[in-house]
């Protein structure tokens, strides 16, 4: 079973800088799990920021980055916003051998604060 | 304007069925993968199904394995989820969403219908 493992809850201040990670139980988390990081707030529809590891969407704000850290995929929030407060959500993809399947971790609960 | 918008959650009974439809504009339909994302009450999102362009490939999570079925239809510009032997687990708001070209991410989502299943 492939699990996806990310902090339940961090906290930043405001202007602050925050990294979130996304860790795979099957091993480092590479390109090839095709990391997407997915926002969330309360009561609206997810939305994705960064895929492949770093890339944005046209709506991404700069302030956020993505990369690979250590065996883990992050995600770099700098200079924090009070908009910002979101659930952010890891999803990875599986492939063959996990039969091609996408994966959300369970989420992190950033506070700006 | 791309806009994804669900249709048919309802309440229903366990063992029941339900068919989700989910009616897409704003891009070329026939071009994209499809996607079908559930979130529980107060739970994370979790990927539920995905159909290729043209309704070749399907792949599914294991839990709804032989009880949902993924389709499209691109005259229509429509996808769907028939959802049978339903259970109280599957309870959710389900989302529609669009793979974008060439990239492997769910770039845009609709706003999603609930499903109920209770007794």
């Amino acid at each position: 079973q492939t699990v996806v493992t990310q902090e339940p809850s961090l906290t930043v201040s405001p202007g602050g800088t925050v990294t979130l990670t996304c860790a795979s139980n099957t091993g480092a988390v590479t390109s090839g799990y095709h990391p997407n990081w997915i926002q969330q707030k309360p009561g609206q529809a997810p939305r994705a920021l960064i895929y492949g590891i770093y890339k944005k969407h046209s709506w991404t704000p700069a302030r956020f980055s993505g990369s690979l850290v250590g065996a883990t995929a992050a995600l770099t929030l700098s200079g924090a916003q009070p908009e910002d407060e979101a659930d952010y959500y890891c999803l990875l993809y599986f492939d063959h051998r996990y039969g091609d399947a996408w994966v959300f971790g369970g989420g992190t609960k950033l506070t700006v604060l | 304007e791309v806009q994804l918008v669900e249709s048919g959650g309802d309440l229903v009974r366990p063992g029941g069925s339900l068919r989700l439809s989910c009616a897409a504009s704003g891009f070329t339909f026939s071009n994209h993968w499809m996607t079908w994302v559930r979130q529980a009450p107060g739970k994370g999102p979790q990927w539920v199904a995905n159909i290729n362009e043209d309704g070749t490939k399907r792949v599914y999570v294991d839990s709804v394995k032989g009880r949902f079925t993924i389709s499209r239809d691109n005259d229509k510009n429509s996808l769907s989820l028939q959802m049978n032997s339903l259970r109280a687990e599957d309870t959710a708001l389900f989302y529609c969403a669009r793979w974008s070209l060439n990239d492997h991410t769910p770039d845009y989502w609709g706003q999603g219908t609930l499903v109920t299943v209770s007794s």
